[in-house]
């Protein structure tokens, strides 16, 4: 089975400081990880991903994102945040051998000016 | 990435009506996902489409009420049949990328009402 934890619902940051958005997963073998984000009335985008190799692995619109193997995270970061940031977080996990995603319960980012 | 189309984007339905929901993507892929999103919460697997053979469901749901067509490798229908205000929710449409077989994508979704 596999499973994926956001612990916050909520996350506010000031607009230009650097935000943080947790996300914990359990998995049997390798995990491939991955963020989406969702704007109001939009489909899911795609963020960024971690299959293999590097621990920090960067994606769109300056995101990035940093693999924990001992500590089952991969908390999404930014050093920067903006207020077009706002919107609905997924964390998403599947095991290599699994055909389908497990998304977390999604975070709400509020970014204020 | 793959660019996924449906149709209708959302509707207003009476309950114990069905709606078929369309999904187009521009290129041929062996799997399609269709997903359930009610409000406020996240997404959750309603079956997966292959070409050529019977949808697989997940626990909870059945082809009697989430019948699936999947005509040929870059389109797939999702029908919500005798609807009850429980089935409003955001239905997506999601395919793995051509080539790039660990990024998935997503359609915009369509936002079903019932009433």
């Amino acid at each position: 089975a596999q499973s994926v934890a956001q612990p916050e619902d909520q996350v506010n940051v000031a607009e230009g400081n650097p935000l943080t958005v947790k996300c914990t997963y359990s998995v049997s073998g390798n995990p491939y990880l991955f963020w989406y984000v969702q704007y109001p009335n939009r489909g899911l985008q795609f963020l960024l991903k971690y299959i293999t190799g590097d621990n920090l692995v960067k994606g769109s619109y300056g995101f990035e994102a940093e693999f924990n193997k001992s500590q089952t995270s991969f908390h999404l970061k930014k050093p920067s945040a903006l207020v077009s940031d706002s919107a609905l977080y997924f964390c998403a996990v599947r095991s290599g051998s699994a055909r389908q995603l497990t998304f977390g319960s999604g975070t709400q980012l509020t970014v204020l000016p | 990435s793959a660019v996924i189309s449906q149709k209708p984007s959302r509707d207003i339905c009476q309950r114990g009506t069905s709606l078929t929901i369309q999904c187009q993507v521009d290129s041929q892929v062996t799997m399609m996902f269709w997903y359930r999103q009610q409000p406020g919460q996240s997404l959750t697997l309603i079956a997966t489409a292959n070409q050529g053979s019977e949808a697989t469901y997940e626990s909870g749901f059945v082809i009697d009420k989430f019948p699936i067509s999947r005509p040929n490798l870059t389109f797939s229908t999702l029908t919500v049949s005798n609807m009850s205000p429980e089935d409003s929710s955001i239905y997506l449409c999601s395919v793995y990328s051509v080539g790039i077989s660990y990024e998935q994508y997503f359609g915009p979704g369509t936002r079903l009402t019932v009433t």
